[in-house]
């Protein structure tokens, strides 16, 4: 079954816009970690932003932030005043288990165009 | 301090032959990440090695996969008797153990089967 659903293969955003990136997951823990890698042409991962499920407060990290909505079991990448440099693939991974294993998955992916 | 390195960075074999992937994980990781990544994909998951712990493989396609993490650090991963859909980047990614920590990626191995 697919844990982790990114609904979006591909978004275009106009320079200087917000945009957000959707994501889903589907797990039985209580326990878990959500988060958000970019993947720019070059083919390297950054990391961008950590969510735990047990964190009452958005995760923000300078333009990026995470609308976390538990309930829903949506985790949603926010990017604030888009540059053409975020033009990249966005990853959204979930972590759960328990201290016997911390196994890791990824979506699919979005791939974001920003057009100046 | 060093990142995850991955060797070698291009790879091109011959149908039905071995081959195999290095991973070099960031000194302390006790959790280490093989996945595959296709041309414009996602990455799928293939195998988590986490301390001594027997690995998750999961996610290795078929018994031709396998890997070993010796001492706790170096991985390899190995595939017998390649195809070309086997053609891919691979991924190793390391990181601390626990929810809240992420992974730091290598910048992968391309293997191409002719």
């Amino acid at each position: 079954a697919q844990k982790i659903t990114q609904t979006q293969p591909g978004m275009f955003v106009q320079e200087k816009e917000a945009v957000t990136l959707d994501c889903t997951y589907d797990t039985s823990d209580q326990s878990y970690g959500l988060f958000w890698y970019k993947q720019p042409s070059s083919g390297e991962m950054i990391f961008l932003i950590y969510q735990g499920s047990y964190d009452e407060q958005n995760a923000t990290e300078g333009r990026y932030s995470l609308n976390f909505q538990k309930a829903r079991k949506s985790a949603n990448l926010v990017i604030s005043a888009s540059q053409l440099g975020d033009s990249a693939m966005y990853f959204c991974a979930m972590r759960e288990g328990t201290a016997g294993g911390f196994k890791t998955i990824f979506g699919a992916g979005t791939r974001l165009f920003v057009k100046a | 301090g060093a990142g995850v390195s991955q060797s070698p960075s291009n790879k091109v074999t011959e149908k039905g032959k071995d081959v195999e992937l290095r991973c070099d994980p960031i000194s302390g990781h006790t959790a280490l990440y093989w996945y595959r990544q296709s041309l414009g994909q996602g990455l799928e998951f293939l195998i988590y090695f986490q301390g001594n712990s027997a690995p998750d493989k999961s996610g290795l396609p078929s018994d031709r996969f396998s890997a070993e993490r010796t001492g706790g650090s170096v991985s390899t991963l190995t595939i017998q008797r390649t195809q070309q859909e086997d053609s891919a980047v691979y991924l190793c990614a390391s990181s601390l153990l626990g929810h809240s920590y992420e992974q730091y990626f290598g910048p992968g191995t391309r293997l191409t089967v002719t």
